[in-house]
């Protein structure tokens, strides 16, 4: 089973448009990590944001926010006020203690943000 | 300070070919990981090292994958006879700790096309 799901493939916003990427995920352990990656066109996947199951507190970085509900098994991602620079591949990953490669990450397949000026 | 790095950029093999990989991680940072990523895809998890100690193999595809980390610093990911489906980019990263859920930091990956 797909352990997280990022349903949106491709979202097009033309600049200062806000923007929410969706990451849904599955596990049955409680203890289990969250993380938001961006790639951007060089091709090098660039830290955000890790969260843990038991801090459910949002999160507000900038022009970055994170919303984790654990009762929907979700963890959004919103950037406000969009660049084009915000223009890039952002992965969902969690990690948990399930299956043989304990806490190894899975990686949603990715939603690509365009944003146009 | 100097981030993750990975040679060569893009290397195109024939089929049948071996090919090796290498990655510099950030200078002592304790774990590695090596991800295929397919076009369109996340990255998928190959293998990971803490250390020079390769803890987990679980994701490579094949007998023909193979990594080493010998002393503990730069890795090599190589590929013996070569498929046509092993084109892909082949991304490292690193992190500070043992802790497998600590962030990484990765390379710009290996882009490999096979003909």
């Amino acid at each position: 089973a797909q352990k997280v799901t990022q349903a949106q493939t491709e979202i097009s916003v033309v600049e200062k448009e806000d923007v929410t990427l969706d990451c849904v995920y599955e596990t049955r352990d409680t203890t289990y990590y969250l993380f938001w990656y961006k790639q951007p066109p060089s091709g090098e996947l660039v830290f955000l944001i890790r969260r843990n199951s038991f801090d459910e507190q949002n999160e507000i970085s900038g022009r970055y926010s994170w919303n984790f509900q654990k009762s929907t098994s979700s963890f959004n991602f919103t950037i406000t006020a969009s660049q084009v620079v915000d223009s890039a591949v952002y992965f969902c990953a969690l990690s948990d203690g399930e299956s043989g490669g304990s806490y190894i990450p899975t990686f949603g397949r990715g939603t690509s943000l365009i944003v146009h000026p | 300070g100097a981030g993750v790095s990975q040679s060569p950029r893009y290397k195109v093999a024939k089929r049948g070919q071996d090919v090796a990989l290498r990655c510099d991680p950030i200078s002592g940072h304790v774990s590695l990981f090596w991800y295929q990523q397919a076009l369109g895809q996340g990255p998928e998890f190959l293998t990971y090292f803490q250390n020079e100690a390769q803890l987990d193999k679980s994701g490579l595809p094949s007998d023909r994958f193979f990594a080493e980390r010998p002393e503990g610093s730069v890795s090599t990911l190589k590929i013996q006879r070569t498929q046509q489906e092993d084109s892909a980019v082949y991304l490292c990263a690193s992190s500070k700790t043992g802790d497998k859920t600590y962030e990484q930091y990765f390379g710009p990956g290996t882009r490999l096309t096979v003909t």
